[in-house]
């Protein structure tokens, strides 16, 4: 079992519509969540953090973390095309080593 | 610019070459990574700095790579004895952090290196 497994898409969705992304991990211990957004042939840039159970919310970005369940999701709202990139979860475990999911490939239909 | 700077952008060598790859980080920040991304792969954890410490190394990373961060400021990555398998994105990334918890990354737009 991979230590972070996403659905590699890619996930198309219409303009404006909500876009639910989602990662799940195998280590209880993890501790931090974050999401970043890569577009094609650039860097992976941060999107969201998160710590603690539950919701946070940034713009058209929640990130929803369910520790009990091991998953944790990014709800992008009322998508737009310029939101067309793989997103990808990562989390830590509490040492120094991040450890990145493959990536979810998101489409968005204008 | 004061986000994270990588040099060169892109590297092509020839099997059995030496290269090595510069990162400098956000100024204030006292973390930085090395990754390694391949097409279709999220980036690979290589190493990990904490001011000039490397705190921890990657079991996947041969003895052909080393990096070293002198005086807590820029990096290098040098991967000896190149291998077609070595083609792949390097990724340099800092953040700023206290204790032992990883706090969010900040990335660098990467070195592509290329072994023909």
């Amino acid at each position: 079992q991979k230590e972070v497994e996403q659905n590699s898409g890619p996930l198309s969705v219409p303009e404006g519509a909500i876009a639910s992304l989602n990662c799940t991990y195998s280590d209880r211990g993890s501790q931090s969540f974050f999401w970043y957004r890569q577009y094609s042939g650039k860097s992976p840039e941060l999107i969201m953090f998160i710590y603690s159970n539950g919701d946070k919310e940034d713009g058209r970005f929640t990130a929803q973390l369910n520790k009990a369940s091991q998953y944790v999701s990014l709800l992008i709202r009322d998508s737009q095309p310029s939101d067309s990139a793989t997103y990808l979860c990562a989390l830590n475990t509490g040492g120094f080593k991040t450890i990145f999911g493959a990536g979810t490939r998101l489409f968005v239909k204008a | 610019d004061t986000g994270v700077s990588q040099n060169p952008r892109h590297k092509i060598t020839k099997r059995g070459q030496n290269v090595t790859f510069r990162c400098d980080p956000i100024s204030e920040h006292n973390r930085l990574y090395w990754y390694r991304q391949t097409l279709g792969q999220g980036p690979e954890f290589l190493t990990y700095f904490q001011n000039e410490a490397q705190l921890e190394k990657s079991r996947l990373l041969s003895d052909r790579f080393s990096a070293e961060r002198p005086k807590g400021s820029f990096s290098t990555l040098e991967i000896q004895r190149t291998e077609q398998g070595d083609s792949a994105m390097y990724l340099c990334a800092s953040s700023f952090g206290q204790g032992g918890s990883s706090y969010e990354q900040y990335f660098g737009p990467g070195t592509r290196l290329t072994v023909t």
